[in-house]
């Protein structure tokens, strides 16, 4: 009954190649977010949607691209992976916008060599 | 602009003391909600408690209680009687309904609870 679910859980890629990761919802929720988690950061905002097609960026936006062609996707692509980039990222549902019912995903931790 | 204040980035306890989790935060919006997560060493986020502005009533569940203030801006977590499966990361994070609904994370409290 997770809801969310992202893919990979884990992936190491070489700097300079592409990389997608996709967070999948199955609670028909407006809202879906991407977040990366480092270490004496806690987690920040990378980009977010609130519907088909509308996306916004977040506090550390550069370097990453989304899309929502669908309700229930959500990609995050990375155009050229560093290493600066290695991370973990959650993606996040909500229903309303206001933070209730606001679920995170397993995280897919994603390392740049 | 939104931001949160976790000032203590770890903390040891013996089991079976209290613990208090400081988190303080800074907004100009009058409508805002604040969230309290554990991330366990498996890395889930899990979430434990969700304030709006409004309701400045403290909360009790189980061994967990959190103190609103909003003379303070703050909203501290206490564990009563902590536990091994306490041990965790605990975050504070700020959500503001001019910003997009985005959550501010603050930068979390390592809790390692010593049997």
């Amino acid at each position: 009954d997770a809801g969310i679910t992202q893919s990979p859980r884990h992936k190491v890629t070489e700097t300079g190649t592409p990389v997608t990761l996709r967070c999948h919802q199955t609670e028909n929720h407006r809202y879906m977010y991407w977040y990366r988690q480092d270490p004496g950061h806690g987690l920040r905002l990378i980009h977010y949607s609130y519907g088909v097609k509308d996306t916004d960026k977040g506090e550390v936006s550069d370097g990453y691209s989304v899309s929502r062609s669908k309700t229930e996707d959500f990609l995050l692509t990375l155009e050229s992976a560093t290493s600066s980039q290695t991370s973990v990222y959650f993606c996040a549902i909500s229903e309303s916008g206001n933070g209730y019912g606001y679920t995170f995903g397993s995280g897919t931790r994603l390392t740049v060599v | 602009a939104q931001k949160v204040t976790q000032a203590q980035t770890e903390i040891s306890v013996v089991e079976k003391e209290d613990v208090t989790l400081d988190c303080v935060y800074e907004t100009r919006d009058t409508t805002y909600y604040l969230f309290w997560y554990k991330q366990p060493p498996s890395g889930e986020l899990v979430f434990l408690i969700r304030r709006n502005s409004f309701d400045e009533q403290n909360e009790i569940s189980g061994r967990y209680s959190w103190n609103f203030q909003k003379s303070t801006s703050s909203f501290n977590f206490t564990i009563t009687a902590s536990q091994v499966v306490d041990s965790a990361v605990y975050f504070c994070a700020l959500s503001a309904a001019n910003t997009g609904n985005q959550f501010y994370f603050g930068t979390g409290t390592s809790l390692t609870v010593i049997p």
